[in-house]
């Protein structure tokens, strides 16, 4: 199994640059990287995916590095609502050897 | 699409019952997944499915069976229901196994 570790909470102000960097060591070649929300009482939400370098979408931007051993997901100009769980999961074609690590508390105030 | 659907939402069982939790998608998702998540925990998995007729164990499968007679449908089946199976439990899909996982709303299972 890939072993994720993450920080067990951060906290941040509105308005500011959030990262949350994943490690995983032992992370095989055709393991990719995905990142999830999950707010109390809900199941967890995609946010991003990738397998090297750097993948942007219209809420993060995720930055793995060439040896792949940790990934950072980054948050631009966090608001209260972004106040959640993330998790980042490591897993490739075998479906029984994806892990969720215990995720980071992001707290935003105000 | 309703994406993934979950029952009951709830439910309090005795030490020693038994129950099955429904899930289901209409995303014609190949893969289907089981997990457990224990309060301010991750999510660890229980059992997979890779299509119909296929699943496999996953991290913490004691205590639970599973099925998976169509694509749509892949109940979890807990026999003799034990104090340390109180938990929340997703059910999940995804295209491949690597694609992006979409989940159900939970069921929040109390064994008193």
């Amino acid at each position: 199994l890939a072993k994720t570790t993450q920080p067990i909470s951060m906290d941040s102000y509105e308005g500011q640059e959030v990262n949350i960097t994943c490690s995983h060591n032992n992370i095989a070649t055709n393991d990719y990287i995905t990142w999830y929300q999950q707010f109390p009482s809900q199941g967890p939400r995609f946010i991003i995916q990738g397998y090297k370098t750097k993948v942007t979408n219209e809420v993060a931007s995720l930055f793995i590095p060439a040896d792949r051993k940790s990934s950072t997901l980054s948050l631009p100009r966090v608001s209260l609502s972004d106040t959640a769980v993330y998790y980042c999961l490591v897993g490739g074609t075998n479906a029984g050897k994806s892990t969720f690590g215990d995720g980071t508390t992001l707290t935003v105030k105000p | 699409n309703a994406g993934v659907t979950q029952t009951p939402k709830f439910r309090i069982l005795k030490i020693g019952q038994s129950m099955t939790l429904q899930c289901a998608q209409d995303m014609n998702h190949n893969y289907m997944y089981w997990y457990r998540q224990d309060p301010g925990m991750g999510l660890k998995l229980i059992y997979y499915s890779v299509g119909a007729g296929i699943t496999d164990k996953g991290e913490v499968p004691n205590g639970y069976n599973v099925s998976r007679s169509t694509t749509e449908d892949f109940p979890l089946r807990l026999e003799l229901a034990a104090p340390s199976q109180t938990s929340v439990y997703f059910c999940a899909s995804s295209g491949q196994a690597y694609n992006e996982q979409f989940f159900g709303p939970g069921t929040r299972l109390t064994v008193l």
